[in-house]
């Protein structure tokens, strides 16, 4: 099945530092979800985009819809031990049927 | 957010039994729920979209003779899964939509996960 691509695949940090990671496609979407799935649980909804150019934040957190409508990006500020976890983009041409990005495996180091 | 939950959990299931999960919005009514896959460290991939009252929608190469899936309620989809092989080992993952909802969000269940000996 069709898929996003995501970057970058993982990454190591150290507590404290910020995070970005960015999911492209090659068709435009009209709505980008950020998820966060931890081990052997379902992914949580962090962030939703509806509107090119829109940037919203929930917390530490900040994701902004791109311009040209095919990309999304995600950061988050100041990270904490618990913010591990696997991290997804979904993007959606406005069917609800929604396509995954790779992930991004999060590690922090405290 | 709105609540949407899984059962079972896990299952453990003999090669050729059929197993069926349930998935159940908790505090909406869903028109829509969706059926992902996934399996160990890879992403989520769509297997169909189960609608209220009418059949499902089966995403390419997913076979709905071996995949039933049953939206008989607002609040309730179930997948089952037919003559079940060790292949099929994987976590099922369900998603609903509000009926009411005019935004996008979808929310996730907690997981199934299927380990067929």
């Amino acid at each position: 099945g069709q898929q996003l691509n995501q970057s970058p695949q993982s990454m190591f940090i150290q507590e404290g530092e910020d995070v970005s990671m960015n999911c492209t496609s090659s068709s435009i979407f009209n709505t980008w979800l950020w998820y966060k799935q931890d081990p052997g649980e379902g992914p949580v909804l962090l962030i939703a985009l509806y509107k090119a150019g829109e940037l919203t934040s929930n917390g530490r957190l900040t994701a902004q819809f791109g311009i040209t409508r095919k990309d999304s990006f995600l950061n988050i500020s100041a990270s904490i031990p618990s913010d591990v976890g696997i991290y997804f983009c979904a993007g959606s041409s406005g069917t609800y049927k929604y396509i995954f990005g790779t992930g991004t495996r999060l590690k922090v180091l405290a | 957010g709105a609540v949407v939950s899984q059962h079972p959990s896990w299952v453990i299931c003999k090669s050729g039994t059929s197993v069926k999960i349930e998935c159940r919005s908790l505090d909406f009514q869903a028109t829509t729920m969706f059926w992902y896959r996934q399996f160990p460290k890879q992403s989520l991939m769509l297997m169909a979209t189960s609608n209220e009252g009418s059949k499902a929608t089966y995403e390419q190469g997913v076979e709905k003779d071996k995949f039933l899936i049953n939206h008989a309620s607002l609040t309730l989809s179930t997948l089952t899964v037919t003559s079940a092989h060790p292949e099929d080992s994987s976590f099922y993952i369900c998603s609903a939509r509000a009926r009411t909802s005019n935004t996008g969000e979808l929310f996730f269940g907690e997981g199934s996960r299927l380990t067929v000996l």
